[in-house]
């Protein structure tokens, strides 16, 4: 299996731009999570799914963070407009379920810079 | 709510020797305990979890953890370090019940010297 594949690895842009970082996750998993790192924050959950449904986005810093979901074998996160202080690594990780006893997988992770 | 204090931002060890890396816990319920670990520039892969089984856990690369309910600490330990060991390690918290929220905690550096 390839694991979880995001995509694109690295995103420089500009303040006030439409950024829109995309997620594969492996197939046959049922639950999807967002999450994002920064130094100062550390790991944050931003969003989870469960059979391609948001179940828990509280963790979405604001309303210009958006996350969908349209079949099971992909799902977005847009930020719009970009602020410099969205700069961060974003993780996209899913796993068989909702459970403890489920693993979660992360992906290599996209970095991005707004300038 | 659920919480975890890794005790050291950062652990230097020397080829060899023995890791000890520590984490205590907050948990209202019975909680599940994994440990992270991230190399440079790369995702996140499981150790190892406790879900209730058994209090000491095996993972991958000769690790492993023990949960002390009396003392709320699941540190992460390895006999013997590797040069490819340094790397972050998190601790993360979650609940037996209910939705699986991961609640990482700081992160602890482990740097290995030859």
């Amino acid at each position: 299996d390839a694991g979880v594949i995001q995509s694109p690895r690295h995103e420089v842009t500009e303040m006030g731009q439409e950024v829109t970082l995309r997620c594969k996750p492996i197939s046959g998993h049922n639950s999807l999570f967002w999450y994002r790192q920064t130094m100062m924050r550390g790991l944050e959950l931003l969003i989870y799914f469960n059979n391609n449904v948001p179940i828990d986005d509280s963790g979405m810093p604001e309303d210009r963070f958006s996350a969908k979901m349209p079949n099971a074998s992909f799902s977005t996160l847009k930020i719009q407009p970009s602020e410099p202080r969205d700069s961060a690594v974003y993780f996209c990780a899913s796993s068989l379920g909702l459970a403890a006893t489920y693993e979660q997988y992360f992906g290599p992770g996209t970095r991005l810079t707004v300038t | 709510a659920q919480s975890v204090t890794q005790l050291d931002s950062h652990v230097s060890v020397s080829e060899g020797t023995p890791v000890l890396l520590r984490c205590n816990y907050s948990s209202s319920y019975s909680p599940s305990l994994f440990w992270y670990v991230q190399h440079p520039n790369k995702g996140l892969q499981l150790l190892l979890k406790y879900t209730s089984a058994a209090t000491l856990v095996k993972g991958i690369n000769g690790f492993e953890a023990e949960f002390k309910k009396s003392e709320t600490s699941f540190h992460l330990t390895k006999p013997s370090a590797h040069m490819s060991d340094a790397a972050e390690y998190f601790c993360v918290v979650t609940t037996n019940t209910g939705f699986q929220k991961l609640v990482f905690g700081t992160g602890t550096r482990l740097l290995v010297s030859p």
